[in-house]
């Protein structure tokens, strides 16, 4: 099975920061990667998918890159709504496996 | 608007079986391939199994194989997750997801969940 593995596990960061989390998998999963935002009891919604594009409807603040093992989401300008925690998810091959997650906190 | 709403969760005995529906609408329910996933209490999400649209094909977790039957009928618009031999660790809220390729191969990318329904096996 294929690994992923998230860094780091918590992010503390402001209001109009700009944050990186990365995506690392176990072997090579070329751009078969997205990420999904989940907000403390509710359903996680998508956010990027094939590593690097953005899903519609999605504020263009987020952004994600990389391919092969190594993949980041980026979010440029942090809103108050983006405090949350979040998923890469890789689908290369099965089974499909999520990162252990990356809770986004307001310092 | 695209809804999936879960059904048939609740506390089970270890061992004991469980069946999950899952009712969809808002769209052509038989063009989609179908998917749970379940997130156990304060945890993060795991896959557990995957149909075809036309329910052909289906994939499994390891952790949930031989276990787990994923299934559907698409003159309901239902999907299933009859689990058999439940263990402690099944504990979770169970998803029912909507994969967002139309026909043909699944994209694997989940673009549609339900709310989920929660799981607890305990004695």
């Amino acid at each position: 099975d294929i690994q992923m593995t998230q860094s780091p596990s918590t992010l503390s960061a402001s209001v109009g920061d700009r944050v990186t989390i990365t995506c690392r998998a176990s072997q090579s999963i070329s751009i078969w990667l997205a990420w999904y935002q989940q907000k403390p009891g509710k359903a996680p919604k998508l956010l990027i998918y094939k590593a690097s594009r953005l899903q519609s409807g999605v504020p263009s603040r987020f952004s994600g890159s990389g391919s092969g093992t190594e993949f980041t989401l980026t979010i440029s300008s942090l809103q108050p709504d983006d405090f949350a925690t979040y998923y890469c998810q890789q689908y290369n091959s099965y089974p499909i496996t999520f990162g252990q997650g990356t809770r986004l906190e307001i310092k | 608007q695209v809804q999936l709403v879960e059904s048939g969760g609740g506390v089970v005995q270890p061992g004991r079986s469980l069946r999950l529906s899952c009712a969809a609408s808002g769209f052509t329910f038989s063009s989609y391939a179908m998917h749970w996933v379940r997130q156990a209490p304060g945890k993060g999400l795991e896959w557990v199994a995957l149909i075809w649209y036309g329910g052909t094909n289906k994939y499994y977790a390891d952790s949930v194989k031989g276990r787990f039957t994923i299934s559907r009928d698409n003159s309901k618009n239902t999907l299933y997750l009859q689990m058999n031999g439940l263990r402690a660790e099944d504990t979770a809220v169970y998803y029912c997801v909507r994969d967002s390729a139309a026909a043909g191969d699944p994209s694997n990318e989940i673009d549609y969940w339900g709310q989920g329904t929660l799981v607890t096996v305990s004695s």
